[in-house]
């Protein structure tokens, strides 16, 4: 089946540093999205991406959707503690309903 | 805010019992989904919903049913549970208008002992 390998697994970097992660798959999707999961809630939309080379940011975040339609990385500039949490890829699944495939996820921890 | 609130928020159950949880939406959006995420495998599909009496199996749907008999309520039900279905449970909504974004609830924690 599809599946998306989501790196690194975690992180732990200093304040005010910038951070990248990534997610590729054998699979073409047609949407990708990234989530963010603070403790004990659910998982909440930061960028959705539906094109083949689109740069799309949201505040410090920035997300693109690979040319070959089969990755997507979203960077975070300046980090802040704030940004502590679990990161999560999603690519849209062919055959209708938007079922999604999610990433294993990308634990983040930032060291004020 | 999407509307959607999930019941109970932890449960504690024997091996064996059946279990339901309840995922409730505000907003009568048409598609309903239920993942269980674990440690090391993000979130996986269970079942979903295309609307009211119209469901499919996910990814990981052994040992699960689920029932839409409203628009607004999509259960989940464990018929006999076992430890391998202790997990953190999600309910989601995909907004209609053609998006692709889901929204999830809070989720319910169940530990099945």
């Amino acid at each position: 089946g599809q599946q998306l390998n989501q790196s690194p697994q975690s992180m732990f970097i200093q304040e005010g540093e910038d951070v990248s992660m990534n997610c590729t798959s054998s699979s073409i999707f047609n949407t990708w999205l990234w989530y963010k999961q603070d403790p004990g809630e659910g998982p909440v939309l930061l960028i959705a991406l539906y094109k083949a080379g689109e740069l799309t940011s949201n505040g410090r975040l920035t997300a693109q959707f690979g040319i070959t339609r089969k990755d997507s990385f979203l960077n975070i500039s300046a980090s802040i503690p704030s940004d502590v949490g679990i990161y999560f890829c999603a690519g849209r699944i062919s055959g209708g309903y938007n079922k999604l495939i999610f990433g294993a996820g990308t634990r983040l921890a930032v060291h004020p | 805010d999407a509307g959607i609130t999930q019941s109970p928020r932890h449960k504690v159950t024997e091996t064996g019992t059946p279990v339901t949880l309840r995922c409730h939406q505000t907003e009568n959006h048409r598609y309903m989904y239920w993942y269980r995420q674990d440690p090391g495998h993000g979130l996986r599909l269970i079942h979903y919903s295309y609307g009211v009496k119209d469901t499919d199996k996910g990814e990981v749907s052994d040992g699960y049913s689920v029932s839409r008999s409203k628009t607004e309520d999509f259960l989940l039900t464990l018929e006999s549970a076992t430890s391998s279905q202790t997990s953190v449970y999600f309910c989601a909504i995909n907004e209609d208008g053609g998006t692709d974004t889901q929204y999830f609830g809070p989720g319910t924690r169940l530990t099945v002992l």
